[in-house]
Formats: structure tokens, C-alpha cells, sequence
């Protein structure tokens, strides 16, 4: 799996629109770009995940740079219930291979 | 459609005794994955596993571990002899296509 780099940790207050960077040079054109968040004590959660274009849904969008070699998580909103450590993960397309996790940003909401 | 299956959600063996930890994969899913997660610590692939075929074990200790996923019934991760170092919570995850999603864990205590 490509490699992905994140901040290890950021901070927002609450009710505030918050932008998760994530860096992926070596991103090849079948990978998708997943994002995962785990709150604490408790399994990874699926939030979104795209290939070219941008994506909304009802948790996030996620915002991608035209040579693919970025992207953003954005949370619109955030709440005290957003605070996790978010992971962005390559993986190709057919989702065959399982997802190699790296250290993630810790996302750390103030009230 | 119940999500994926994990249990027991706690366990707590003795040194030297046997740990087995389940995973119901969701319904229609024929890809199972195991995850470690060592305290304070990422995840870390263990197996991927489709029904009754070992895919990918690179993850996985040469000794006392163990995984299946039978034709009928839930995949398994066995563990032998557990030790303090054990210790861990456990994840399982099921995809069948590009999304794979995250049981709540089972977290084994090794006393």
C-alpha cells in the first residue's frame, strides 16, 4: 500500500468547520483514498472515500487535489462526538487487500 | 442488516491458556481481515482471510496464533499459550467490494 502522512494531532472548537490534511505522493491511479476515524474504545468507523472527484455525504466531504497527491477531510461542523484519531488510507480499487493503517491525527475538540 | 459481529467483547485468560475470539462478518461478506491494537498503539494487520483460505498471514505471529473462516459459521482468531504480551484489542473487519467495516473489538486481558 502507498504510504500516507498526517499531522499527528490538531485542534478545533466545537461547532467549527474542521480541515484534516492528508499527504499522498506516491498515490497510483487505482488507489482510493478511504478515511476511517476511531473514537475511543471502540472499532474504526468508515467516514468516506473517493478517487478523483470531491465527495460529500452525511459525516464529511473530502476535498481532492487534481494530481491526487492530497487530500482533506472536512468536517463542517464539528462536535464533541467528532473527537478520534482519523486515519486516511490508500487502497486499491476491488478492494481485495486490507487497509494498512498508519498513525492518524488525533483530533481534539474543545468546547 | 446487523453490522460486524465480535465476540466476546471482553476476555481474560491466564498465562498459558487458550484465548478464541469470534467475528460474524456482515451478511453478504465473504472477506474477513484481523487487526491488533496494542495500548496506546495503531493498528496492526494480523490475517486476511476469505471463506475456508488463509489470503494474506504476513501479519501474524510464526507461533500460537491461528485463523479460519469456515464455510459455515464465524471466522476465528486463535490464540495459544497466550502470554502478558497478548494483551490487545482485537478487531475484525468484512468488506465484499471497496468498503470494509469494523466490528467494536474484543479486548483480551492476559493475568
Amino acid at each position: 500500500d502507498a504510504k500516507t502522512t498526517q499531522p499527528n494531532s490538531m485542534e478545533s472548537n466545537e461547532e467549527e468547520p474542521v480541515h484534516l490534511p492528508c499527504n499522498h505522493s506516491t498515490i497510483s491511479g487505482t488507489d482510493y483514498i478511504h478515511w476511517y476515524r476511531q473514537l475511543p474504545s471502540q472499532g474504526p468507523e468508515y467516514v468516506i472515500h473517493g478517487l478523483t472527484s470531491n465527495v460529500n455525504n452525511r459525516m464529511a466531504s473530502l476535498a481532492i487535489a487534481e494530481d491526487r497527491k492530497s487530500s482533506t477531510l472536512i468536517l463542517h461542523r464539528a462536535t464533541l462526538r467528532d473527537a478520534a484519531v482519523y486515519y486516511c488510507i490508500l487502497r486499491k480499487g476491488g478492494g481485495a487487500d486490507g487497509l494498512t493503517f498508519g498513525k492518524g491525527t488525533h483530533l481534539i475538540i474543545q468546547p | 442488516n446487523a453490522g460486524v459481529m465480535q465476540n466476546p467483547r471482553h476476555l481474560v485468560r491466564r498465562r498459558g491458556q487458550e484465548a478464541r475470539l469470534r467475528c460474524s462478518p456482515m451478511k453478504g461478506h465473504s472477506h474477513v481481515y484481523w487487526y491488533r491494537q496494542l495500548p496506546e498503539e495503531g493498528l496492526k494487520f494480523m490475517v486476511y482471510l476469505q471463506k475456508e483460505n488463509i489470503i494474506d498471514e504476513s501479519g501474524m505471529p510464526k507461533e500460537r496464533f491461528s485463523a479460519e473462516f469456515p464455510k459455515e459459521g464465524p471466522s476465528i482468531l486463535r490464540i495459544q499459550q497466550v502470554v502478558r504480551g497478548d494483551s490487545a484489542a482485537y478487531f475484525c473487519a468484512s468488506s465484499q467490494g471497496e468498503l470494509a467495516f469494523f466490528g467494536q473489538g474484543t479486548r483480551l486481558t492476559v493475568v
